[in-house]
């Protein structure tokens, strides 16, 4: 079936550091490609998304390039906050057939110092 | 436009227990998702609702059920609690395209312990 690997935290940076968060995925078909981001005893907040090949999902300096050759989606960010400090989830749907399932990679926690 | 709401938040129920949880979509999807997180397993499908019926189910005993009313809002219910069902149970809505590029917007979860 379909999957998300990402690659494994905590990654721990400093203030102002650039960020890359690692995202493959195994899928048939033609998936949507999304990031989410958890904060501290909340839920799942829509970080970005790419629908197609080829296609960059932007939002508050965060940047992925859905990329159908290499099957990857990483999360960038060229000057990471405290505040960013979260986990991030990236996630593909999952069967436009069948509803629209999200399969979930297990998480990465992104820890910044100041 | 007001976002995904779940009550309670938190519960603490003891095992052989039945839960109920509930969740209020955002205006106009009609679309809702229930997704169980936990540290071991994390993030799983439970089902999806859309007009009032079940469209997909995730690989959960039958223990874990749900509904959904005729103004989307839904439930979802755990009968016969066990120890291994403590988690966040997260719910999302959506416009209810059936299409990878409908987009699922989620709530703050809630929080269920199991003793």
């Amino acid at each position: 079936g379909n999957s998300v690997t990402q690659m494994e935290g905590p990654v721990t940076l400093s203030e102002e550091a650039f960020l890359t968060i690692n995202c493959t995925y195994t899928a048939t078909g033609y998936p949507s490609l999304f990031w989410y981001v958890q904060y501290p005893g909340e839920g799942l907040q829509l970080l970005l998304k790419a629908t197609k090949a080829d296609d960059k999902g932007s939002n508050k300096g965060f940047e992925a390039t859905y990329r159908k050759e290499t099957t990857s989606f990483h999360l960038e960010k060229g000057s990471v906050q405290v505040s960013d400090s979260a986990v991030y989830f990236c996630a593909l749907s999952d069967g436009p057939t069948r509803g629209n399932k999200l399969v979930f990679g297990a998480g990465t926690i992104l820890r910044v110092k100041s | 436009k007001a976002g995904v709401t779940q009550t309670p938040r938190y519960l603490i129920k003891t095992r052989g227990q039945q839960v109920t949880l509930s969740c209020s979509p955002i205006s106009g999807h009609r679309s809702v998702s229930w997704y169980q997180q936990t540290p071991g397993q994390g993030l799983q499908f439970l089902f999806e609702y859309f007009s009032e019926t079940q469209r997909n189910k995730g690989n959960f005993p039958g223990r874990f059920s749900g509904r959904q009313f005729s103004n989307s809002r839904s439930e979802m219910n755990v009968s016969t609690l066990e120890l291994g069902d403590s988690a966040l149970y997260l719910c999302a809505s959506s416009l209810g395209l059936a299409r990878s590029t409908d987009t699922q917007y989620f709530g703050p979860g809630t929080r269920l312990t199991v003793l």
